[in-house]
């Protein structure tokens, strides 16, 4: 079974520079979640969608990040204009959406911001 | 609103001994999931265990186990006759919500480093 897929792996912008991250879930998870880790930090959520449907963005940035998730497949993340502060690993995980089922995480993008 | 706490930034254990990361929470809630995620460098967060907070047996996965203490609200994970694999960031995390719709509180995380 394939994993998440994550892409680019390394992104390095000029800040006010816009960015978008690209997410593949495995095949058949309806829940996907976008998360945010600065260095030295735990994971922290900015947005989930079960389906092609906003379940919580409450932690998402929305002036200048954004996210869709068009088919209920794939997902973007997209960040404009970009922030030193944003310089961080963006995760996306995914999960089935029934009963307890652990969340599986793809290995990332790292994001540097100059 | 539920807090995970590691106290631990780094920990250091030889090859073969056992060393223990700690983990405290808080929570008004009495029905809940906890979960240490291994994270080696560069590579994915995976699960290593997950402890239900209606069972009172502590979790068990090969070389990795729980104390889970519900009422001080503590969940510390034993690692048994570390290996060289087993460096990596640890992070202890809090399932917030329902099987159908939950989120996970993460803590700041602990660096493992092995000592060959």
């Amino acid at each position: 079974e394939a994993g998440v897929a994550q892409s680019p792996r390394y992104k390095i912008i000029e800040k006010r520079q816009s960015v978008a991250f690209w997410c593949n879930p495995i095949s058949g998870h309806a829940t996907l979640y976008w998360y945010q880790q600065i260095l030295g930090q735990g994971p922290k959520l900015l947005i989930q969608f079960q389906n092609n449907g906003v379940v919580d963005d409450s932690q998402l940035p929305k002036d200048r990040f954004s996210a869709e998730r068009l088919k209920g497949v794939d997902s973007t993340l997209k960040i404009q204009p970009a922030k030193l502060e944003d310089s961080a690993v963006y995760l996306c995980a995914s999960r089935y959406q029934r009963g307890y089922n652990e969340q599986f995480f793809g290995p990332g993008t790292r994001l540097t911001v100059l | 609103a539920q807090t995970v706490t590691q106290s631990q930034p780094e920990m250091s254990v030889q090859e073969a001994e056992t060393v223990t990361l700690s983990c405290t929470y808080d929570t008004s809630e009495s029905d809940y999931y906890l979960f240490w995620y291994k994270q080696p460098p560069s590579r994915q967060m995976i699960l290593v265990i997950r402890q239900e907070a209606y069972k009172q047996q502590n979790a068990t996965e090969n070389r990795f186990s729980v104390n889970f203490q519900k009422a001080a609200k503590s969940f510390s994970l034993k690692i048994s006759d570390s290996q060289l694999g087993d460096a990596a960031m640890y992070f202890c995390a809090y399932r917030r919500g329902t099987d159908s719709n939950y989120q996970l509180i993460w803590g700041a995380g602990t660096k493992l480093i092995i000592k060959p």
